[in-house]
C-alpha cells in the first residue's frame, strides 16, 4: 500500500487560512469515509484532530476542518495561530483492510 | 481519564526481537481495537496492525507479515506488539493508538506517549 501524497511544506501568516491536501486512491481515501488528520509536535505523540472525513473531536479549535473530493482530502486550518506550527499526517483505511498514512506536511507559521 | 502507557526505551542487535508493551487504564479495554505505528527518525507515521483485545483477533500490514506479533493480555488491560529479526531500518519510535470506531475501527483518538528502539551493533 502506498502512502498518500501531501505536500512537504506549507506556510502562513498569522489570522490567514491554509489548507492541506492528501491524495490517495479510490482504494483508500477515495473508497471510504475513514479519512483523519493528526498533528505532532516535534517530540511528541500524534494528536487527533479530524476524523471521517470532517468531524472535530471534543476539544479540537474549530478552526480545524476536513473536507474531501474524490480521492483528496483536506486540512484546513482557518485564522492561523503560532501554536499550530506542527507536523500534520492524514490517515485513511484502505480496501486491504488496512490503514495508510500520508508523508506528512510540515506547517510553517511566518 | 483514558491514558495508553508504554514500556522503556529498548536497545537491541540486530537478528535480536523487541516486545514492547501498552497498558490501558480509564476505559474498558476490550470495547476498543488497538493500533501500532512508528516512526523512524526524521521520518513519517508509518502503519504496523491492529488488535481486537476482545477476541484477540489481529491485522498486519504486509510490509510487516511474518516478522510482527501482536497479543494481549486481558487480565491487566495491556497489548503487546513483538518484532523480530530485528535490523537497523527498524530503529524507530513505536506508539500504541486506541481506536474508538463504533461498528468498525476507523482511527485513533488517544495515543501512547511512544516508546523508542534502537537496533544497533
Amino acid at each position: 500500500q502506498s502512502a498518500l501524497t501531501q505536500p512537504a511544506s506549507v506556510s502562513g501568516s498569522p489570522g490567514q487560512s491554509i489548507t492541506i491536501s492528501c491524495t490517495g486512491t479510490s482504494s483508500d481515501v477515495g473508497g471510504y469515509n475513514y479519512v483523519s488528520w493528526y498533528q505532532q509536535h516535534p517530540g511528541k505523540a500524534p494528536k487527533l484532530m479530524i476524523y471521517d472525513v470532517s468531524n472535530r473531536p471534543s476539544g479540537v479549535s474549530n478552526r480545524f476542518s476536513g473536507s474531501k473530493s474524490g480521492n483528496t482530502a483536506s486540512l484546513t486550518i482557518s485564522g492561523l495561530q503560532a501554536e499550530d506550527e506542527a507536523d500534520y499526517y492524514c490517515s485513511s483505511y484502505t480496501s486491504s483492510s488496512s490503514w495508510v498514512f500520508g508523508g506528512g506536511t510540515k506547517l510553517t507559521v511566518l | 481519564q483514558v491514558q495508553l502507557v508504554q514500556s522503556g526505551a529498548e536497545v537491541k542487535k540486530p537478528g535480536a526481537s523487541v516486545k514492547v508493551s501498552c497498558k490501558a487504564s480509564g476505559y474498558t479495554f476490550t470495547s476498543y481495537y488497538m493500533h501500532w505505528v512508528r516512526q523512524a527518525p526524521g521520518q513519517g507515521l508509518e502503519w504496523m496492525g491492529i488488535i481486537n483485545p476482545s477476541g484477540g483477533s489481529t491485522s498486519y500490514a504486509q510490509k510487516f507479515q511474518g516478522r510482527v506479533t501482536m497479543t494481549r493480555d486481558t487480565s491487566t488491560s495491556t497489548v503487546y506488539m513483538e518484532l523480530s529479526s530485528l535490523r537497523s531500518e527498524d530503529t524507530a519510535v513505536y506508539y500504541c493508538a486506541r481506536d474508538p470506531g463504533n461498528m468498525v475501527p476507523s482511527y485513533m483518538d488517544v495515543w501512547g506517549k511512544g516508546t523508542t528502539v534502537t537496533v544497533s551493533s
